[in-house]
């Protein structure tokens, strides 16, 4: 069955220091989110990106983080200058399509510490 | 207005019994009310999901309620076993738009 995938599982990174997560998406699907959950609190939606270009985003995706497609396969999500409070864990989502009820299906996430 | 309120936050239940998590929302632009399902290490899965032009949707031992006038909906798990432990989600997604709002979740424990 395809799956969502993300590397690396974790990152350790110092504050002030630029990462970049990477997911690869399921082969067919044409819409691609990420998420994020900090310990113990509930999943939160950062963006939603279609066409090369971002949906939706939420308040949390300030200038401080990005996305892009660079081929063909994989969706990254950049995170500048790193802060403590972006510790957590990342979740990479893909859809086939855009309607409501289009399952979004979530990868395993990339826990992301920062010291 | 875009919370969705779940509760509780922790369930424990006896193998066998009925596992029962609610859900409240406010904003009636929500088109769409899954639940997902995630096990510690791994993404949350879809588990079961409603629209609102229905009051319940039944799939196994997971049942969904809806209550469209008191902006309500829960789920369900008959017949609960150990490998529901889990943590429960419930959402919500609005009609125009892509993002999914998540409740604070649910951590549910099956004794044996």
């Amino acid at each position: 069955e395809p799956e969502v995938t993300q590397t690396p599982s974790h990152q350790v990174t110092q504050m002030g220091q630029e990462v970049i997560l990477r997911c690869v998406p399921i082969s067919n699907h044409l819409y691609f989110y990420w998420y994020r959950q900090i310990l113990g609190q509930k999943v939160e939606f950062l963006v939603s990106f279609y066409n090369n270009e971002i949906s939706e985003k939420s308040e949390i995706f300030d200038d401080q983080f990005s996305v892009e497609r660079p081929d063909g396969s994989n969706f990254t999500l950049k995170i500048r200058s790193t802060k403590l409070e972006d510790s957590a864990m990342y979740f990479c989502a893909s859809s086939f399509g855009g309607r409501v009820d289009n399952e979004q299906f979530f990868g395993p996430g990339t826990r992301l510490t920062v010291l | 207005q875009q919370q969705v309120k779940q509760s509780p936050q922790s369930l424990i239940v006896q193998k066998g019994g009925i596992s029962i998590i609610n859900c409240a929302y406010e904003n009636t632009a929500f088109d769409y009310f899954p639940w997902y399902q995630q096990f510690p290490g791994k993404g949350p899965a879809l588990l079961i999901a409603i629209r609102p032009d229905v009051s319940e949707k039944k799939e196994g031992r997971f049942t969904i309620s809806f209550n469209k006038s008191a902006k309500q909906f829960s789920l369900h798990i008959m017949d609960s076993q150990p490998g529901d432990s889990a943590t429960y989600f419930c959402a919500a997604r609005r009609n125009a738009g892509n993002m999914l709002t998540f409740g604070g979740g649910t951590r549910l424990m099956v004794k044996p």
